[in-house]
């Protein structure tokens, strides 16, 4: 069964803190991705990966960086972490094929800045 | 601006009693519109995915249409274990391959 992992399902964080996102796919994906989803927002893309190495600004990185070191790992760092930074992210994975847009996410990490 | 509307926010349905979701979209062009659902406390999970205009997919008791400006998602005698949000996403023909417009979703509740 195809996997996509999250490190944490709960974090908890003081304003200014670094923050490590961790996420892992075990499908040998191409793409991988990271989201927030706030209510009445709905799912908004930070960044996207489509190699080990490359990353693309979605629609909201400010605030927000990426690493891809190795295929099935992406991790989202948050800087200096605000209390707007407060939300449920959620990764996904998808694989090179019309456009990747078949996304296998995790469970998500809700994280709250104190 | 593209942008993906859904209604009704939420909607609460007797176990049976069949309705459809809607999805209205605003897209320079449509490459793809796509159904996932979401159970509380998980991610998404995929559902469909919907290319061209009168283009039509089932699976179970689920149903996704496709017309030049929305999409339909029609429940036809729901379970209670079809309770979960449903969320529309659109991608557009000339931008980010990988990039994924999403509604806000609706919340379906169906009682027993």
């Amino acid at each position: 069964d195809v996997k996509v992992t999250q490190s944490s399902r709960y974090l908890v964080k003081r304003t200014g803190e670094k923050v490590f996102l961790e996420c892992v796919q075990d499908m040998d994906h191409e793409n991988m991705f990271w989201y927030r989803q706030d209510p009445g927002l709905g799912l908004r893309l930070i960044y996207f990966s489509y190699d080990v190495k490359m990353k693309e600004k979605g629609d909201i990185p400010e605030g927000y960086s990426v690493s891809r070191e190795k295929k099935e790992r992406f991790s989202l760092i948050l800087e200096s972490a605000s209390t707007n930074q407060t939300s449920m992210y959620l990764c996904a994975s998808s694989p090179w094929d019309r456009g990747g847009e078949k996304l296998f996410f995790g469970s998500g990490t809700q994280l709250s800045v104190l | 601006e593209d942008q993906v509307t859904q209604s009704p926010e939420a909607l609460r349905l007797q176990e049976g009693e069949s309705s459809s979701l809607n999805c209205s979209y605003t897209v320079s062009g449509l490459r793809g519109l796509f159904w996932y659902r979401q159970d509380p406390g998980k991610g998404p999970e995929f559902l469909f995915t919907l290319y061209s205009a009168g283009e039509e997919k089932e699976k179970e008791r689920l149903k996704a249409t496709l017309t030049k400006k929305e999409s339909f998602l029609h429940i036809t005698a729901p379970k209670p274990e079809d309770s979960a949000t449903y969320l529309c996403a659109v991608q557009a023909r000339g931008g980010a391959t990988n990039k994924l417009i999403f509604g806000t979703g609706t919340l379906l509740a169906v009682q027993p």
